[in-house]
């Protein structure tokens, strides 16, 4: 199977715009998470989509926002962005079929924004 | 509120010893615990985990260590690798959210 895909891989944007972040999870994937990586802070989850439904978010502002399609790719936008916002920000996807499951994640690479 | 810690950002380690890398909690809801490596320019890979009502997991020369009482989990390697220089994350587990450490740098030298 392939594996978790992320475009673009790298951004610039500058202050006050808004980015668009792709995901396409492995083949039979339900469940896609997002994270934003930083340094010193490790990853920070962003939000949860599970069936085309937001399922868990985390503590992010309303300019971070995302969205699954019925394939189960989801993307991520951010709007008016800051220079803080620059990150690597990474998927994952995971079959979460079972709730017991050890919720194994895989990732894809990350696409690297940076604010300017 | 940081509810999970990795307070080494960095470790260094002889080629074929023993690399303990570790991780502290606060939240005593978590119900499983997992580490991923990390190489530049790659997204986490899972490497082993743990559940909460367990104390030992190993995997080949991963061995993983959870202390209830101390909310403590620590990951132990053994012989270390140079392939195994890289960034280690902690991530504990809670209604279905994942919640990541800050990651600890590991440099293997020969």
């Amino acid at each position: 199977k392939a594996g978790v895909t992320q475009t673009p891989r790298y951004l610039i944007k500058t202050r006050g715009q808004q980015v668009t972040l792709s995901c396409s999870p492995i083949s039979g994937h339900r469940s896609v998470s997002w994270y934003q990586q930083t340094p010193g802070q490790g990853l920070q989850f962003l939000f949860e989509y599970f069936s085309e439904t937001q399922r868990n978010k985390g503590n992010f502002p309303g300019r971070f926002s995302g969205r699954q399609f019925s394939n189960s790719r989801s993307e991520m936008n951010v709007s008016t962005l800051e220079l803080g916002d620059s990150a690597l920000y990474l998927c994952a996807s995971s079959e979460r079929s079972r709730p017991s499951q050890s919720y194994e994640q895989y990732f894809g690479p990350g696409t690297r924004l940076t604010v300017t | 509120d940081q509810q999970v810690k990795q307070n080494s950002p960095s470790l260094s380690v002889q080629e074929g010893r023993i690399s303990i890398l570790n991780c502290d909690y606060t939240n005593s809801m978590f119900d499983y615990f997992l580490w991923y490596k990390k190489y530049p320019a790659e997204g986490p890979t899972f490497l082993i985990s743990i559940s909460s009502i367990k104390d030992k997991n190993e995997d080949g020369r991963f061995t993983v260590f959870l202390n209830k009482s101390a909310k403590h989990l620590s990951l132990h390697i053994v012989p270390s690798q140079p392939g195994d220089s890289a960034v280690y994350f902690c991530a504990a587990r809670r209604a279905q959210k994942l919640v990541f450490g800050q990651g600890t740098r590991l440099t293997i030298n020969p």
